[in-house]
C-alpha cells in the first residue's frame, strides 16, 4: 500500500500524559498537513508542512501540540499535557503541491483516547 | 477565515433514486472545491473536486455544480447503490495569501435503502 500510513491506529492514555502520533506520507508529496476530526464533524485543520517547514498552524492547535518534519518526509504530532478535550481522530494528509494544488490523501488516522 | 455550511446532515434515499447535497461557503476568493466520501472507520477519500473556473465536473454518476455568484456548490449522485452509504464531505480551500488549508462542512451521512 504506497498510500499515506499513520500510526499507532490508535491510542489510550490517561490525561496529563504526553502522546507522540508518526505520519509517512505519499513518498513524492512534498506537502503534509495535520488535521483533527471529532464524532459527527469535518475534518478541522490544524496545521500545514510544505518539504520541512511548517509554513501554517491553525489557532486551534494550542501550545501543548507541536509538529515536526524534520527531514521534509515523515512527520510527527505530539501532544503534551493531555486533556480529554484532546479525545479525537488526528487525520494525516499529504499532497503535490505545484502550479495547481493537487489534491489531499488521508491516512486512516490515529484515534486517540484520554481517560 | 472560511466557513463551509452543508445540508442536510442525513439523507435516505431508495436505491436507483437520485442524492443532492448542498454547501455554501463565506469566502467569495476560495477556488477549490472537493467532496470527500468516508465510510465508517475508514479514512476520507476524495470522490470528485472543481475548481472556480469551471461550473460543472461529471464521473460516471457523480457529478458537481459550482455557482460562484452564489457561493454555493453541490454533489449529484444519480442512480444510488447500497455501496454509497457513508458520510459525505464537502470543503473549501481557503484563499488567504499563504494558505492551504480545506474547510470542511459537517458531513451529510446518506443511507441508500434497498
Amino acid at each position: 500500500d504506497t498510500g499515506v500510513s499513520q500510526d499507532p491506529r490508535h491510542k489510550i492514555t490517561k490525561r496529563g500524559q504526553n502522546v507522540t502520533f508518526r505520519c509517512d506520507p505519499i513518498s513524492e508529496h512534498n506537502r503534509l498537513y495535520w488535521y483533527r476530526q471529532t464524532l459527527g464533524q469535518g475534518p478541522e485543520f490544524l496545521t500545514y508542512f510544505q518539504n520541512e517547514a511548517q509554513l501554517e498552524k491553525s489557532r486551534l492547535l494550542s501550545d501543548r501540540f507541536s509538529a515536526e518534519r524534520p527531514k521534509g518526509s515523515f512527520s510527527t504530532l505530539e501532544i503534551q499535557r493531555t486533556e480529554q478535550g484532546d479525545s479525537a481522530m488526528y487525520l494525516c494528509a499529504s499532497s503535490f503541491g505545484g502550479l495547481v494544488d493537487s489534491p489531499l490523501h488521508f491516512g486512516n488516522g490515529t484515534r486517540l483516547t484520554v481517560t | 477565515g472560511e466557513n463551509v455550511e452543508q445540508h442536510p446532515s442525513t439523507l435516505s434515499v431508495q436505491e436507483g433514486d437520485s442524492a443532492v447535497i448542498k454547501c455554501t461557503y463565506s469566502d467569495s476568493a476560495s477556488n477549490y472545491f472537493p467532496w470527500y466520501k468516508q465510510e465508517l472507520g475508514k479514512r476520507p477519500q476524495l470522490i470528485i473536486d472543481i475548481r472556480s473556473n469551471v461550473g460543472e465536473k461529471k464521473d460516471q454518476r457523480i457529478a458537481v455544480t459550482l455557482n460562484k455568484t452564489a457561493k454555493h456548490f453541490s454533489l449529484h449522485i444519480t442512480e444510488t447503490q447500497p455501496e454509497d452509504s457513508a458520510v459525505y464531505f464537502c470543503a473549501a480551500k481557503d484563499s488567504g495569501a499563504g494558505s492551504y488549508q480545506l474547510t470542511f462542512g459537517k458531513g451529510t451521512k446518506l443511507s441508500v435503502i434497498p
